[in-house]
């Protein structure tokens, strides 16, 4: 079974330029993630969806990043206009049910440098 | 802020020893994860334990819970290189309505051969 895949692995922009990020869940999970995790520290929800629903989507700084998941499989991540503080690795995570506090299954991340 | 908070922050011990990590949180919880992540990957997943269960195993791992003092721990017996990582604990807790997911920050293990 394919586990959750992402991309790019690494980006670096510099800072005001737009990014994204792509993530594709482990088949047959509806519930799907996206972390931010800073050096040193462990990821932080961003958002979290439900097929295609973004359930909880109060961490997410709606001022300069947005989410989709238009077929309620594969989501994209979008920030515009990045900024130096960005700099994180952004994880993506799925769960096979809606409970947000069982196992999630994470993809490797894309580390992102803005410079 | 961050439910669970991990110590030590970082851990260095010979190869075949034993390491112990230990995470409190803050608030009831429904269960308590711990995770690894290797330099530069994602989280793997490496036990869940509930909270009406006290210890919990799997392999080399053993994972305590003590809901009274809002703290758990993670055992690896018999250490071997491979187990060089940052392991996570994380709770449940309820933002704004939703539930989600909270990690620590991490404790940094680092086995020598």
């Amino acid at each position: 079974e394919a586990g959750v895949v992402q991309s790019p692995r690494y980006k670096i922009i510099e800072k005001k330029q737009p990014v994204a990020f792509w993530c594709n869940p482990i088949s047959g999970h509806n519930t799907l993630y996206w972390y931010r995790q800073n050096l040193g520290q462990g990821p932080e929800l961003l958002i979290r969806y439900e097929n295609e629903e973004a359930v909880d989507d109060s961490q997410l700084p709606k001022d300069r990043f947005s989410a989709e998941r238009l077929k309620g499989v594969d989501s994209t991540l979008k920030i515009q206009p990045a900024e130096l503080g960005d700099s994180a690795v952004y994880l993506c995570a799925s769960s096979h049910d809606q409970l947000a506090y069982n196992e999630q299954f994470f993809g490797p991340g894309t580390r992102l440098t803005v410079l | 802020s961050q439910q669970g908070e991990e110590d030590p922050q970082a851990l260095s011990i010979q190869e075949g020893e034993n390491a112990t990590m230990n995470c409190s949180y803050k608030t009831s919880i429904n269960n308590l994860q711990w995770y690894r992540q290797n330099s530069g990957r994602g989280l793997v997943h490496l036990i869940l334990i509930r909270s009406n269960e006290r210890e919990k195993h799997s392999g080399r791992l053993r994972v305590t819970l003590d809901t009274s003092k809002k703290s758990s721990s993670l055992l690896i017996t018999a250490s071997r290189a491979a187990d060089t990582a940052s392991y996570f604990c994380a709770t449940d807790a309820r933002s704004q309505g939703a539930q989600k997911l909270v990690f620590g920050q991490g404790t940094r293990l680092t086995i020598n051969p």
